[in-house]
């Protein structure tokens, strides 16, 4: 089993709509969860921290459950800029940052 | 600030040639990564450097070599490349203690024949 397992998607959804994506991991004593971006044949960059209490930063909003092992990231009111692959990313009891594969998302007008 | 820096940007080699990916950081961090991605696999790191003067392996160092050759750089070199090291490298550099961001470098497309 992967130690961090994302959908690959691709999500195709339209301008202004809302979408989810979920991560899980199977390291219980994980510590740390980010979200990173990374565009088309471009570096990753970090989107979000993900905290237990979960987080907002405008129309992006993160989600821990720690019971059930993953962590969510939900996209409101979709811009086509948002095009990317969004990496799910976990830092592990062994201060090691796990990557996700990454899941595709594609806006279209 | 420029960030991190890769060099070069682009390479094809033949199987069995050698070659140096540059990386460089303006940011004062103490900790630098290698990584490749390749599809379906997501970042695997290569080697790490916690620190200037340490190096330690990663994930997948089998056929890689890293020299952290200050506090600056961290350069990784393939001493005989083969196919299967046909991927795209992105360095990274962080500072410990601070927070767990890691900042990418725009990465190296390598493609071996």
């Amino acid at each position: 089993r992967k130690e961090v397992e994302q959908d690959p998607g691709p999500f195709n959804v339209p301008e202004g709509a809302t979408v989810a994506f979920n991560c899980t991991y199977s390291n219980s004593a994980s510590q740390s969860f980010f979200w990173y971006r990374q565009d088309c044949r471009k570096e990753p960059k970090l989107l979000m921290s993900v905290y237990s209490s979960g987080n907002e930063d405008g129309r992006f909003t993160a989600q821990l459950n720690r019971a059930s092992q993953y962590i969510s990231l939900l996209i409101r009111d979709s811009k086509l800029s948002d095009s990317a692959t969004y990496l799910c990313v976990v830092l592990t009891g062994f201060q090691k940052l796990v990557f996700g594969t990454g899941t595709r998302l594609l806006v279209s007008p | 600030n420029a960030g991190v820096t890769q060099t070069p940007k682009f390479q094809v080699l033949k199987t069995g040639q050698s070659m140096t990916l540059q990386c460089a950081q303006d940011m004062n961090h103490n900790s630098m990564y290698w990584y490749r991605q390749d599809p379906g696999m997501g970042l695997r790191l290569i080697y790490y450097s916690a620190s200037e003067g340490t190096t330690d392996k990663g994930e997948v160092p089998n056929g890689y070599n890293v020299s952290r050759l200050n506090k600056r750089e961290f350069s990784l070199r393939l001493e005989s490349a083969a196919p299967s090291q046909t991927s795209v490298y992105f360095c990274a550099s962080r500072e410990p203690g601070t927070s767990f961001e890691q900042f990418f470098g725009p990465g190296t497309r390598l493609t071996v024949l």
